[in-house]
């Protein structure tokens, strides 16, 4: 079945430092979503894609789908204390009612 | 409106007793979800229901039942606890499928089995 790896697992980063998290699926996405889930909290909705290549900020917060549809980024430039929590990539095929989410990447940053 | 709601926030059984989560949303979304999250794992979606009426079985169906009379109300049921069944859980909904729709998550119920 569908898997999606993310990597790394834990990222420990001074403030303002860059961080980043990859997400690879085993088969081509239809889209990629990504949330952030703060400690003690619950999944909060960032953005999808869909299309090939796809290429989406947010502030602070850069989102990239690969050319295959088959892999994504997510991109943080000079972290904040606010930025901590835990980064979850999830996906679908054509034929999915269900997101298959990455285990998620638990960032720290400290001032 | 009051989102994805879920009752109780923290719960702990002994081993073999039963329990009901309980998950309504005021969205009018027809999609929703049940996952538990593991630490370290992420989450592994349980049953899913694509409205009133219908429900299916996620990644991980075994130990758990659920229903849907409602397009608001979606709860989990859990027969014989386990303490493998010691989790966070997460209920979430949709307006589409998955694919394509953005899921809103409840609080979470924190389950502990012993």
């Amino acid at each position: 079945g569908q898997q999606v790896m993310q990597i790394p697992q834990y990222q420990h980063v001074q403030e303002g430092e860059d961080f980043t998290t990859y997400c690879n699926s085993s088969t081509t996405l239809s889209n990629i979503q990504w949330y952030k889930q703060r400690p003690g909290g619950h999944p909060v909705f960032l953005i999808q894609l869909v299309k090939s290549g796809e290429v989406k900020k947010q502030k602070r917060l850069t989102f990239q789908f690969g050319e295959a549809k088959k892999n994504s980024s997510l991109h943080i430039t000079a972290t904040q204390t606010t930025d901590v929590g835990t980064y979850f990539c999830a996906g679908s095929s054509n034929s999915g009612y269900a997101l298959n989410f990455g285990k998620g990447t638990s960032l720290l940053v400290t001032p | 409106n009051a989102g994805v709601t879920q009752t109780p926030k923290f719960r702990i059984l002994k081993i073999g007793q039963s329990m009901t989560l309980q998950c309504a949303q005021d969205m009018n979304h027809n999609y929703m979800y049940w996952y538990r999250q593991d630490p370290g794992m992420g989450l592994k979606l349980i049953y899913y229901s694509v409205g009133a009426g219908i429900t299916d079985k996620g990644e991980v169906p075994n130990g758990y039942n659920v229903s849907r009379s409602t397009t608001e109300d979606f709860p989990l049921r859990l027969e014989l606890a386990a303490p493998s069944q010691t989790s966070v859980y997460f209920c979430a909904s949709s307006l589409g499928q998955a694919s394509g729709n953005e899921q809103f998550f409840g609080p979470g119920t924190r389950l502990t089995v012993l």
